[in-house]
């Protein structure tokens, strides 16, 4: 099936702990994005990549990192220097023709 | 000033009725534009592009006015199914990058 993939569903951190997202997608698309989104709020933007071996910062980066090693691949990593880090992360990809973003289901993250 | 702005909401509308949101950006550059839509815990679905001549989809129409840089959607004969919270995407730049609004929340009443 043709899609984005995000794992784990559900993710429990220990104050002080990094922890990784995974996003992978079988779309062939270029771009790719994590945005975080609190109860009740909107999407922020933390990073995004337009190719391979790039990225740039977005809204609220700080706190967390990336890489984009592959087309494929789009792994957001939050450290502990990111001291709210309790919310629902959503990866998005994005077809450069078309422009419509698609998501992955989410990973809720949350801090014990 | 936020790039995206939307209706504070919450809608709280009866089953049948009409519903308009609004949504305005600051970036008059902005190229393209998006309805989605996000059922609670649920990643955004992409609803309906917008075009520069309005565009309908059944019950759904979209609108834009770039004179005054807001895009609309009408929702007419609400459905209970229809609850949920409707998020209006820009897109700019050569990046082609994606900025949402924060989203109005709508709740159709039986």
């Amino acid at each position: 099936d043709g899609g984005i993939t995000q794992s784990p569903k559900y993710l429990f951190r220990k104050e002080g702990q990094n922890v990784t997202l995974s996003c992978e997608q079988n779309l062939n698309h270029d771009a790719m994005y994590w945005y975080r989104q609190d109860p009740g709020q909107g999407l922020r933007l933390i990073y995004y990549s337009q190719i391979v071996n790039d990225f740039q910062k977005g809204d609220i980066a700080e706190g967390y990192s990336v890489s984009r090693e592959k087309k494929e691949s789009f792994p957001l990593t939050v450290t502990s220097a990111q001291k709210n880090p309790t919310a629902f992360y959503l990866c998005a990809t994005q077809d450069r023709r078309n422009t419509e973003a698609f998501f992955g289901q989410g990973t809720r993250l949350t801090v014990v | 000033r936020k790039e995206v702005e939307q209706d504070p909401g919450p809608f709280n509308v009866p089953e049948g009725a009409t519903v308009a949101f609004n949504c305005t950006y600051s970036n008059s550059a902005s190229q393209s534009f998006f309805w989605y839509r996000q059922d609670c815990r649920k990643e955004p679905k992409l609803l309906m592009s917008v075009y520069s001549s309005g565009n309908e989809d059944g019950r759904f129409t979209a609108q834009l006015n770039r004179a005054s840089q807001y895009i609309s959607l009408l929702i007419r004969d609400s459905k209970l199914s229809d609850s949920a919270t409707y998020l209006c995407v820009v897109i700019k730049g050569s990046a082609r990058q994606l900025t949402f609004g924060s989203g109005t929340q709508l709740t159709v009443l039986p």
